[in-house]
């Protein structure tokens, strides 16, 4: 069965520090999301990507923040200058154009120091 | 997207049924219930949506009471390794897009 791939699964990296998560999305879905997992609490949206372009963002979402598909199978999320607040699981996700179900990937633990 | 209301945690012993109920008083015509499920630290997975009739998968049945404000996600052997947060989420349906908004759900532990 077709999932959604993250690398790496755990990331350290120090303040201040910029990180980049990445993520496969399955091959023939349209739509691309990135979510947020801070320990204990809900898993929160973050921004979608359609057409090479953000379609939507949250708050959360701020200047710090970028996504890119840089080769047309590898999906993006930068942070440029980490913070410790910013510790959580990312989770990638991807959906199908009449598709009902969007498919997250395993998540990447980012943990700032 | 309507609001939902479901209990904090349930349990279920193995091998039974495990009837998760989901109040969504405020649902429109054009909205859907779909339900996820989140297993320790693992990514969200969908289980099943529907309009108004019920659905079945070869997850889980999906009943929608016919003033459509509330719902039961029913999972009708459980197994130890459907012990996970069961989310469910009212939204129109879009096509395609996705934008999933998760509330705390409910915690389902599976007693052995």
């Amino acid at each position: 069965e077709p999932e959604v791939t993250q690398t790496p699964s755990h990331q350290v990296t120090q303040m201040g520090q910029e990180v980049i998560l990445r993520c496969v999305p399955i091959s023939n879905h349209l739509y691309f999301y990135w979510y947020r997992q801070i320990l204990g609490q809900k898993v929160e949206f973050l921004v979608s990507f359609y057409n090479n372009e953000i379609s939507e963002k949250s708050e959360i979402f701020d200047d710090q923040f970028s996504v890119e598909r840089p080769d047309g199978s590898n999906f993006t999320l930068k942070i440029r200058s980490t913070k410790l607040e910013d510790s959580a699981m990312y989770f990638c996700a991807s959906s199908e154009q009449g598709r009902a179900e969007a498919f997250f990937g395993q998540g990447t633990r980012l943990t700032v120091v | 997207d309507a609001k939902t209301t479901q209990p904090p945690s349930m349990d279920c012993a193995e091998g039974r049924a495990a009837n998760l109920p989901c109040n969504h008083s405020t649902i429109s015509g054009n909205e859907y219930v779909y339900w996820y499920r989140q297993i320790h630290s693992q990514g969200p997975q969908y289980i099943i949506h529907g309009l108004k009739n019920n659905e079945t998968n070869e997850m889980a049945s999906l009943i929608i009471t016919e003033d459509r404000k509330s719902s039961t996600l029913i999972l009708p052997h459980a197994t130890l390794r459907d012990t996970a947060v069961y989310y469910c989420i009212v939204r129109a349906d879009s096509g395609g897009y996705q934008k999933v908004t998760f509330g705390t759900g409910t915690k389902l532990q599976v007693i052995p």
